[in-house]
């Protein structure tokens, strides 16, 4: 079965500085891989999503991730953060056609 | 309001009631499915639909829950003899048949069993 590994619990940043989440996943086959966003008080919502084709995918709000196959990873990126993106990230791994699978989530903090 | 929607949004039994959850995924989606989420963790995977079938269920599930999706539209989600481990927020999403759209999350129902 495959599986989510998000090394960064919580992850605590300045505004304007860099971020990097980490995600890797366990599964051999070809996958599509997915970051989702939680805002306080929101629901689940798609950020970007990678399944083929260039392996630096953009998503909204000048997030973006990188699909490093050799290495199982895809993680997100922002050059620079705002307080607005305070929120818990997830990382999901759907490499079958019918379910994904999540990983814990990284809780962000933007401080101003 | 087009999105996923998630009917009640809280809900608090006794231990050992039954409780039902439902789910009006987007219109135009052939798949729904079902999490569940407790503090700390990313959702878990419970079962999922594609039109009114159930092609998955997952083998942590307790067969106290049970799901049904008639006519391929909404979806309820059954838990029978709640436990407090049961408590957690019930997720429900819903995906274009491509498994590479990725999916839209109602608001969740969250589960309190005291």
């Amino acid at each position: 079965a495959q599986s989510v590994s998000q090394h960064n619990h919580h992850v605590i940043l300045s505004e304007a500085a860099s971020l990097e989440l980490g995600c890797n996943y366990s599964y051999g086959g070809t996958v599509n891989l997915f970051w989702y966003v939680q805002y306080p008080g929101q629901h689940l919502q798609l950020l970007l999503k990678y399944f083929s084709g260039d392996p630096l995918v953009k998503g909204i709000k000048g997030f973006e991730a990188e699909f490093i196959k050799s290495k199982f990873s895809f993680n997100l990126r922002k050059p620079s953060v705002q307080w607005s993106d305070t929120a818990e990230y997830f990382c999901a791994v759907n490499p079958t056609g019918g379910k994904s699978t999540f990983g814990d989530g990284t809780t962000l903090t933007v401080k101003p | 309001d087009t999105g996923v929607s998630q009917n009640p949004r809280h809900k608090i039994t006794k231990r050992g009631q039954n409780v039902t959850f439902r789910c009006d995924p987007i219109s135009e989606h052939n798949r729904l499915y079902w999490y569940r989420q407790t503090l700390g963790q990313g959702p878990e995977f419970l079962t999922y639909f594609q039109n009114e079938a159930q092609l998955e269920k997952s083998r942590l599930l307790s067969d106290r829950f049970s799901a049904e999706r008639p006519k391929g539209s909404f979806s309820t989600l059954e838990i029978q003899r709640t436990e407090q481990g049961d408590s957690a927020m019930y997720l429900c999403a819903s995906s274009a048949d491509s498994y590479n759209y990725g999916y839209t999350f109602g608001s969740g129902t969250r589960l309190t069993v005291v």
